[in-house]
C-alpha cells in the first residue's frame, strides 16, 4: 500500500551519535512535515517543507536539520543526540489544497541514552 | 495564535457507551477542522473532517459538527466498541495561506468489555 514510509521504526542512540530518519511518500504531495510525540504533549512541529529545495522551522527544531533533495524524501537529522531528544518521530504529508487531512508515516521511535 | 483545546484524558467508557470528547478552537478565519485517531503503536489517522459552519464529518460510526458560534468540533459516538480504544486528536488547518495544522494534545479513550 502506498502512503508515507518512515525508516528506521526503532532506534537506540549513545549521547552524542547523529543519525538520520529517512521519510519517503509516493502521492506526490507538496507538502512534508517532522513532528515529535512526547507524553502529555501532543505533536510538536519540528520542521516542514513546502515542496522539492524548501525547508522552513516550526514549534521546536533546535538540535535538528533537515533537507527535501527529491520531492518524495523529507530527511530529519540529529548531529549531536541528547537525551531530550529521545520521542517518538512522525513524518506527515499533504496534498495542495489547506483542507486535506495529512497522511502520517507509522513513526520512529528514538532512545538516547 | 491559533489554538486547539481538548477535553483531558483519559475517558474510559463501558462497550455500548456513549462518547463525547470535547474540542474548541480559537483561530482567525475559516478554518478546516479535523479529528484524527492512534491506534496503539501507529500513527495518526485521519478520522472525519469539516471545511465550513454547520457542516458535520462521519466516519465509522463518529461525527462531529463544525459550530462556528461556539467555536467548537465534538466528537461523538453513540455507542463505543473495546476496538475504539485509542488517543484522539483534534486539529485545524486555517485557510488560505496556512501550511501548519495546529493540533490538540489528544485524548486518550479506553473501552471497557
Amino acid at each position: 500500500n502506498a502512503g508515507v514510509t518512515q525508516t528506521p521504526k526503532f532506534r537506540v542512540l549513545k549521547t552524542g551519535q547523529s543519525m538520520t530518519l529517512l521519510c519517503a511518500q509516493d502521492m506526490n504531495h507538496e507538502y512534508m512535515y517532522w513532528y515529535r510525540q512526547d507524553p502529555g504533549m501532543g505533536l510538536r512541529l519540528i520542521h516542514y517543507s513546502v515542496g522539492e529545495g524548501t525547508t522552513a522551522k516550526g514549534e521546536v527544531p533546535d538540535g535538528y536539520n533537515v533537507s527535501r533533495l527529491k520531492k518524495q524524501n523529507f530527511l530529519l537529522g540529529l548531529e549531536s543526540a541528547a537525551p531530550s531528544q529521545t520521542s517518538v518521530y512522525f513524518c506527515a504529508s499533504r496534498g495542495d489544497a489547506a483542507n486535506y487531512g495529512y497522511t502520517f508515516g507509522s513513526g520512529t521511535r528514538l532512545t538516547v541514552v | 495564535g491559533d489554538s486547539v483545546t481538548q477535553m483531558e484524558g483519559p475517558v474510559t467508557l463501558s462497550e455500548e457507551a456513549f462518547l463525547t470528547i470535547n474540542c474548541t478552537y480559537t483561530a482567525t478565519g475559516y478554518p478546516s477542522l479535523f479529528w484524527y485517531v492512534q491506534y496503539p503503536g501507529e500513527g495518526l489517522q485521519l478520522l472525519l473532517k469539516a471545511t465550513k459552519a454547520d457542516d458535520k464529518g462521519s466516519n465509522k460510526g463518529f461525527e462531529a459538527t463544525y459550530r462556528k458560534e461556539t467555536t467548537s468540533f465534538h466528537l461523538e459516538k453513540g455507542s463505543v466498541q473495546v476496538s475504539d480504544s485509542a488517543v484522539y486528536f483534534c486539529a485545524l488547518s486555517r485557510s488560505p495561506g496556512t501550511y501548519k495544522y495546529i493540533f490538540g494534545t489528544g485524548t486518550r479513550l479506553k473501552v471497557l468489555a
